[in-house]
């Protein structure tokens, strides 16, 4: 099973502030098969990026994704208030599709 | 509007079983693999099982197998998981989603507790 670990566990920043959250899994993820979410209470998650660096349809630019093999990036240019929740990697290179444990975004 | 709509979710004794159920809307179900995540209380996001297109092949985590079933109607646009033998650690929301790898549509969710 790969294993996923993001950082930091918490990011405190305020708004137009820049966020750099990290994942890093236990194994190779081939053909950079890592998406990532976000996930707020109460709501679905929403898919945010895919293949690594692909955004989702109606996702803004101000979120990108980078990295392969075993180190990826999500960064958010410039934090707006709805931006502010947990985000998830997942990995879905190889079965059971792990997700990682979550690095939440809250407000400073 | 591209839509999956879950229910099913209960309160139910350990040991016991539920149906979940998912009807999607929108676009071509029979085009899609689907999958099932769940997210227990205080926890994180935790991948259950998907089914292909035809229903062919199927996966699971570990967790769940023998224990749990996915099925799919293509014909009622529905997606199933039949869970039996239920445990405390099975309590989450669980949603329904598009894709068996990463997650594109997602559902609002169905909450199952096991609990006596």
């Amino acid at each position: 099973e790969i294993v996923l670990t993001q950082s930091p566990g918490t990011l405190s920043l305020s708004p137009g502030e820049r966020a750099t959250l990290s994942c890093r899994a236990s194994q190779t993820v081939s053909s950079s098969n890592l998406a990532w979410y976000q996930k707020k209470p109460g709501q679905a998650p929403r898919l945010l990026i895919y293949g690594a660096s692909s955004r989702a349809t109606g996702i803004r630019d101000r979120f990108s994704g980078s990295g392969s093999g075993t180190d990826f990036t999500l960064t958010i240019s410039r934090l707006e208030p709805e931006d502010f929740a947990v985000y998830y990697c997942q990995q879905y290179a190889r079965s059971p599709f792990t997700f990682g444990p979550g690095t939440k975004v809250d407000i400073k | 509007e591209v839509q999956l709509v879950e229910s099913g979710g209960a309160l139910v004794q350990p040991g016991g079983s539920l149906r979940l159920s998912c009807v999607a809307s929108g676009f071509t179900f029979s085009s899609y693999w689907m999958s099932w995540v769940r997210q227990a209380p205080g926890k994180g996001l935790e991948w259950v099982a998907n089914i292909k297109q035809d229903g062919s092949e199927k996966d699971y985590v570990d967790s769940v197998k023998g224990r749990f079933t996915i099925s799919r109607d293509n014909a009622k646009n529905s997606v199933y998981m039949q869970m039996n033998s239920l445990r405390a650690e099975d309590t989450a929301v669980y949603y329904c989603a598009r894709r068996g790898s990463f997650a594109d549509i997602w559902g609002q969710g169905t909450v199952v507790t096991v609990s006596s």
